[in-house]
């Protein structure tokens, strides 16, 4: 079946750091992929996503590519802000509902 | 416009009692999903439903759950005979259609504990 593995957290980086979230699924079909986010205290918001082989998602400065040939969707983003600590969960869209990977959480500090 | 809600927040009982929990998706949502979110783990799948098509019933862990979604709107998912492993966070999404692109808004969750 469909699964999605994420690297565990916490990551934890000083602001203005380079972060990657490492994400791999295993699909059959082509899935879409996603990238949600949830804030302390908040519910989950998607974050952004790519639906074919090649696609970039991008979003508030993160940018993940969706890669086929390594069945990878990595989370990036250049220079991270305190306000970026979350919790945040890569899903792959099959042909009826998410699967999710368990989530890494960022803590980001001044 | 309003976002996917969820009641209750919180919900605190007993072992051996049923619970309700509710969810109101976005107006003109076709799909409706129900996920868990146990503590430490990703979310898991328990049901979707799409339209008036027959739901997916294929993540409810136990015949103690079932859900029903009245008038292509509300739906309430029921948890009886409620155990300890049964606490979580039950969170309800809503998508506009149904397919593999579609986006899944969620709302805020109930977090139940069983005692």
């Amino acid at each position: 079946g469909d699964s999605v593995t994420q690297m565990e957290g916490p990551v934890t980086l000083s602001e203005e750091a380079f972060l990657t979230i490492n994400c791999t699924y295993t699909a059959t079909g082509y899935p879409s992929l996603f990238w949600y986010v949830q804030y302390p205290g908040e519910g989950l918001q998607l974050l952004l996503k790519a639906t074919k082989a090649d696609d970039k998602g991008s979003n508030k400065g993160f940018e993940a590519t969706y890669r086929k040939e390594t069945t990878s969707f990595h989370l990036e983003k250049g220079s991270v802000q305190v306000s970026d600590s979350a919790v945040y969960f890569c899903a792959l869209g099959g042909y009826s509902t998410l699967t999710f990977g368990k989530g890494t959480m960022l803590l980001v500090s001044p | 416009g309003a976002g996917v809600s969820q009641s209750p927040s919180n919900k605190v009982t007993e072992k051996g009692k049923d619970v309700e929990l509710r969810c109101d998706p976005i107006s003109g949502h076709t799909a409706l999903y129900w996920y868990r979110q146990r503590l430490g783990q990703g979310l898991e799948f328990l049901i979707y439903f799409q339209g008036n098509s027959a739901p997916d019933k294929s993540g409810l862990p136990s015949d103690r759950f079932s859900a029903e979604r009245t008038g292509g709107s509300v739906s309430t998912l029921t948890i009886q005979r409620t155990q300890q492993e049964d606490s979580a966070v039950y969170l309800c999404a809503s998508s506009q259609g149904f397919g593999i692109e579609e986006t899944q808004y969620f709302g805020p969750g109930t977090r139940l504990l069983v005692l």
